[in-house]
């Protein structure tokens, strides 16, 4: 079936270094959108992205996805205590209602 | 304006009762998913509602869950006979429509425990 394999589980940063996800589709996707959970909460929209090869950014978050919309990217610059969660990506398709969840990456600010 | 919102927020029941979970989705959104969530775990896909049908039952775990949307609004969960299982955070989101190019709002979720 349609699968988004997300990597890596888990990273640990030290506080202002930098952070990247990446996740890959089997499948062409017709978006792609981000979603960040707090601990203890529930998963926030970020972002969307549509068209091939799309660069967005947020502040210090640029989210990329790839010319082939089956791969996409968040890369987090200089990470605060802030960005502590859990950071979901999710591809969507054009002939399905259900968005197909990767597994999250925790991101974990060491001490 | 008012999110997405469930109810209980926690609920702790015993083995072999019966839970009902509600979410009340935000206003004009015609789809409603609902999502189970284990500890530390990514997100369960459970059912899709488009107005009040439910075109995908299929990621219910077992007969003893059921879901009805009534009104082409509030969403309930029903988990018959609950099994230690069955712990877990239930999420519930609503999209502007069922098509997956919209984005997903979500409840704060609710905490079942079965002891």
């Amino acid at each position: 079936g349609q699968q988004v394999m997300q990597i890596p589980q888990y990273q640990h940063v030290q506080e202002g270094e930098d952070f990247t996800t990446y996740c890959n589709s089997s499948t062409t996707l017709s978006n792609i959108q981000w979603y960040k959970q707090r601990p203890g909460g529930h998963p926030v929209f970020l972002i969307q992205l549509v068209k091939s090869g799309e660069v967005k950014k947020q502040k210090r978050l640029t989210f990329q996805f790839g010319e082939a919309k089956k791969n996409s990217s968040l890369h987090i610059t200089a990470t605060q205590t802030t960005d502590v969660g859990t950071y979901f990506c999710a591809g969507g398709m054009d002939s399905n209602y259900q968005l197909i969840w990767g597994a999250g990456t925790k991101l974990i600010i060491k001490p | 304006g008012a999110g997405v919102s469930q109810s209980p927020s926690n609920k702790v029941t015993e083995k072999g009762k019966d839970v009902e979970l509600r979410c009340d989705p935000i206003s004009g959104h015609t789809a409603l998913y609902w999502y189970r969530q284990s500890l530390g775990q990514g997100l369960e896909f459970l059912i899709y509602f488009q107005g009040n049908s439910a075109p995908d039952k299929s990621g219910l775990p077992s007969d003893r869950f059921s879901a009805e949307r009534t009104g082409g609004s509030v969403s309930t969960l029903t988990i018959q006979r609950t099994q230690q299982e069955d712990s877990a955070v239930y999420l519930c989101a609503s999209s502007l429509d069922g098509q997956g190019n919209y984005e997903q709002y979500f409840g704060p979720g609710t905490r079942l425990t079965v002891t």
